[in-house]
């Protein structure tokens, strides 16, 4: 069993849309979630920072943590046509140590 | 701010030859430092990461290597490239000194193609 484990897609939504990206994880000492969006060709690019459990927002963009569930949301509201991309969650519980999902593909069409 | 530097973008080299790509940091001392690959549909692999100059921890065994010169200088290195080298590396830094809370915070990578 993978450590992180996410769809990858493709999803395709209208733009406006809400959009609602997932990610599902085996150990529960994970702390620290993020949420990553990768342009074609470029590195990731860190949208969102979470400890434990809760939310958090910024802007158009929400992170859900359920640490029961062993379960992370990122919520995109309003989607545009410059979030497609690919986005990747991450999480870890050491400083040195970090494990990825492998990205979810998304499309907002116009 | 902090900013990350990685280059070339983009490169092609033979089967055999050698290979260097170099990383730096800016805006901020005494970092962790890491160098990914990323294949397509596989996710992020681990390859080296450093905590200081000169100190390297391999994660895969593998034809690469790694080098910290410098404080922010994070160099990956191959003697002979093999055709299964071919990749999109990506550095990383993260901040030292605050526990676990640190993300980590991407170059924008260089794509190999070795032939």
């Amino acid at each position: 069993q993978k450590e992180v484990e996410q769809d990858p897609g493709p999803l395709s939504v209208p733009e406006g849309a809400i959009v609602s990206l997932n990610c599902t994880y085996s150990n529960s000492a994970f702390q620290y979630f993020m949420w990553y969006r990768q342009y074609s060709r470029k590195g990731p690019e860190l949208l969102m920072y979470t400890y434990s459990s809760g939310n958090k927002e910024d802007g158009r963009f929400t992170a859900q943590v359920d640490k029961s569930s062993k379960y992370i949301s990122l919520f995109i509201r309003d989607s545009q046509p410059s979030d497609s991309a690919t986005y990747l969650c991450a999480m870890s519980y050491t400083g040195n140590q970090f494990y990825f999902g492998t990205g979810t593909s998304l499309t907002v069409i116009p | 701010s902090q900013t990350i530097h990685q280059w070339p973008a983009t490169l092609v080299q033979p089967v055999g030859s050698p290979l260097s790509l170099e990383c730096t940091v800016e805006g901020t001392s005494n970092p962790n430092l890491y160098w990914y690959r990323q294949a397509a549909g596989r996710g992020l692999q681990l390859l080296f990461y450093s905590v200081g100059i000169g100190q390297i921890s391999s994660e895969v065994p593998q034809n690469l290597s790694a080098s910290r010169p410098q404080d922010r200088q994070f160099i990956l290195s191959s003697k002979k490239l093999l055709l299964s080298d071919s990749g999109f590396y990506l550095c990383a830094w993260s901040v030292k000194g605050r526990g676990n809370n640190s993300p980590l915070h991407f170059g924008n990578g260089t794509r190999l193609t070795v032939t």
